[in-house]
């Protein structure tokens, strides 16, 4: 398995344009994040998806649109990129919460890469 | 809201035991992790406990759970200079559909 993969590794945008930051998994999962990463900070969740066809806000959603038409792939677009936007996005996915003999078993997600951009 | 909070930086002798601390604040955490991220990489999971427990052992890792001060630790034994990395610690809470939320990361230096 390839697990979770990111494209493009690094990206240099201008102001004002847009672009579409790509996510695969191929372990089935059925939820999917996304996050960004600002320089000495911790990870921020921007949309999330349990399950193809069903999409959420995060914590920081604004300036960005995601779909989910498959359960493998979960794209995240900029529209119109600003250079508050300038970070690095990370993307993961995980199994849903399941209960086994009563207790709860982990959720783990599994990251991607990351892609690093730079809005200029 | 949830709040996760660690302390930015720890540089320990390589050999010696590195403790990392975590505390948050939402009471009805199921699960808290401890995330690995070396530079220029994903996060990749350490380990993880259920919040009915209080210890985690596993290898050179030992997790402790104080869930009345809410504060979380991670304890690396023999700490070798593969271990320099940034340590992240988050939690799960209760019926947020697997949304984490993470501490800003304590980076750990070691050194020879």
């Amino acid at each position: 398995n390839a697990g979770v993969t990111q494209t493009p590794k690094f990206r240099i945008l201008k102001i004002g344009q847009s672009m579409t930051l790509q996510c695969t998994q191929d372990m089935n999962h059925n939820y999917m994040y996304w996050y960004r990463q600002d320089p000495g900070m911790g990870l921020k969740l921007i949309y999330y998806s349990v399950g193809a066809g069903i999409t959420d806000k995060g914590e920081v959603p604004n300036g960005y649109n995601v779909s989910r038409s498959t359960t493998e792939d979960f794209p995240l677009r900029l529209e119109l990129a600003a250079p508050s936007q300038t970070s690095v996005y990370f993307c993961a996915s995980s199994f849903p919460p399941r209960s086994s003999g009563g207790r709860l078993i982990t959720d783990t997600q599994y990251f991607g890469p990351g892609t690093r951009l730079t809005v200029l | 809201g949830e709040d996760v909070e660690q302390s930015l930086f720890l540089s320990v002798r390589e050999g010696d035991s590195s403790v990392i601390n975590c505390t948050y604040t939402d009471s009805s955490s199921t699960y808290l992790y401890w995330y690995k991220q070396e530079p220029g990489a994903g996060l990749q999971l350490l380990t993880y406990i259920f919040s009915n427990m209080d210890m985690k052992q596993d290898q050179r890792l030992t997790v402790l759970l104080n869930k009345k001060d809410k504060h979380l630790s991670l304890r690396i034994a023999d700490t070798q200079t593969g271990d320099s990395a940034i340590y992240f610690c988050a939690e799960r809470p209760t019926g947020t559909a697997s949304k984490l939320t993470f501490g800003t990361g304590t980076r750990l230096q070691v050194t020879l």
